[in-house]
């Protein structure tokens, strides 16, 4: 199995900042590999695919990056609404495996 | 554009076989582009992939579960399904339904784009 080590599991950020959250693979995973943003109650939302491809609808401020082993999601200026749990996905083989998940709350 | 939405009891008795439904709208659940996903979280704990069928029903599982899980596609309703058999309290989790897109540019298969709301099970007798 791909296992997925996202870091941190948690972080507090202001306003403005820029923050960055990892995702490396145990192995080689191409760039198979989404980002997600997930609230309290709600349904997981994508904002990321094929590593660094922004869903459709997502502000510019997030980004991903990467290939390989090591990706990275940024949000690049953070703002009220986007304290939320975020976490990657690897679908490069089965099983299919999830990061642990990034809290990000405020500071 | 697609929507998931998953339904079943939300309370079951170890032993039993857990049972779930996902129905899917705005779409349709034939079609080529598309394998149709569980996935559960278990309180405080990571997400893990349960399985994934195409609407030919072709299937993948996850083999930590193999020897538990059924998924199977109804098209005429256009649902998908999930059966858990034997499950204990370890199976409690909020269980999710997703749709595993096709790309026809050069991304091919791409992450997860849509999900269900989720439908949280608990297990206890």
């Amino acid at each position: 199995d791909i296992q997925m080590t996202q870091s941190p599991s948690s972080l507090s950020a202001s306003v403005g900042d820029r923050v960055t959250i990892t995702c490396r693979a145990s192995q080689g995973i191409r760039n198979d590999l989404g980002w997600y943003q997930q609230k309290p109650g709600k349904a997981p939302k994508r904002l990321i695919y094929a590593a660094s491809s922004l869903q459709s609808g997502v502000p510019s401020r997030f980004s991903g990056s990467g290939s390989g082993t090591e990706f990275t999601l940024t949000i690049s200026s953070l703002q009220p609404e986007d304290f939320a749990t975020y976490f990657c996905l690897q679908h490069h083989s089965y099983p299919l495996t999830f990061g642990g998940g990034t809290k990000v709350e405020i500071k | 554009q697609l929507q998931l939405q998953e339904s079943g009891p939300g309370l079951g008795k170890p032993s039993e076989t857990l049972s779930l439904t996902c129905t899917v709208s705005g779409g349709s659940i034939s079609s080529s582009t598309y394998y149709w996903v569980w996935i559960r979280q278990p309180p405080g704990k990571g997400r893990e992939w349960i399985g994934s069928i195409y609407y030919s029903g072709n299937t993948y599982y996850n083999p930590s579960l193999r020897s538990r899980v059924t998924i199977s596609v109804d098209t005429s309703k256009n649902q998908f399904s999930l059966k858990l058999s034997s499950v204990t309290a370890a199976d409690t989790a909020m269980y999710y339904c997703a749709s595993y897109p096709y790309y026809s540019d050069n991304s091919g298969w791409v992450a997860f784009d849509t999900w269900g709301q989720g439908t949280m099970v608990t297990v206890s007798s």
